[in-house]
């Protein structure tokens, strides 16, 4: 069983660029959600999708949008990146439908650094 | 007041001990509770849901307070390999769908020293 797996590992931007992270869900999972973590903080919801729909959004600008395709890989797009968007981006993908239930299998992140 | 509040620690313990924290929410409408791990510079980790009941696992016990709204992690007799920083997390989405997403704290930084 292949677990959740995140693209690229590492990647540095400059304020005002954009950037695409990539996740692959584990074997089974419907449902991807994105998370941000700032350093010395807990993971923060950005928003989940069933079904290649957003379907939960949590306190993020619309500069954060998603995708999500047929075969369940899931991608993070940032536009007009700040300096504050640097983080840790954790993909978690859910063995149930919508995401009932809550238990979320993470991916090894994407840390993203913005000069 | 935070949704989900946590005591940074560092929590200092040594090893064979039994550590306990506690995670504090203030939606009472949260629906589920969890305990994650996450190790230095890692991916956060299932450790284990918190039912109504209470659950155990191993040497991991946790407990749910409706009343007093927070949820509880016992580790008993501690190993080094525990060190890790512990988040929890509520999910507050009435529905259950989850679409709300998780809720996590800051996390508790445990250190079991040797």
């Amino acid at each position: 069983e292949t677990g959740v797996t995140q693209s690229p590992t590492h990647l540095i931007k400059t304020r005002g660029q954009q950037v695409t992270l990539r996740c692959s869900s584990q074997s089974g999972h419907n449902t991807v959600s994105w998370y941000q973590q700032a350093l010395g903080q807990g993971p923060q919801f950005i928003f989940q999708y069933y079904r290649e729909e957003e379907n939960g959004r949590g306190n993020f600008p619309p500069r954060f949008s998603g995708l999500q395709f047929p075969n369940y890989s899931s991608e993070l797009n940032v536009n007009a990146l700040e300096l504050d968007d640097s983080a840790l981006y954790l993909c978690a993908s859910s063995p149930r439908d919508r995401g009932l239930g809550g238990e979320l299998f993470f991916g090894e992140g994407s840390r993203l650094t913005v000069l | 007041r935070k949704e989900v509040e946590q005591d940074p620690g560092p929590f200092n313990v040594p090893e064979g001990a039994t550590v306990a924290f506690n995670c504090t929410y203030s939606n009472s409408a949260s629906q589920s509770f969890f305990w994650y791990r996450q190790d230095c510079r890692k991916e956060p980790k299932l450790l284990m849901s918190v039912y109504s009941s209470g659950n155990e696992d191993g040497r991991f016990t946790a407990q749910l307070n409706r009343a007093s709204q927070y949820i509880s992690l016992l580790i008993r007799d501690s190993k080094l390999s525990d060190s890790a920083t512990y988040l929890c997390a509520v999910n507050i989405d009435p529905a259950g769908g989850g679409a709300d997403g998780l809720t996590f704290g800051k996390g508790t930084h445990l250190i079991i020293q040797p």
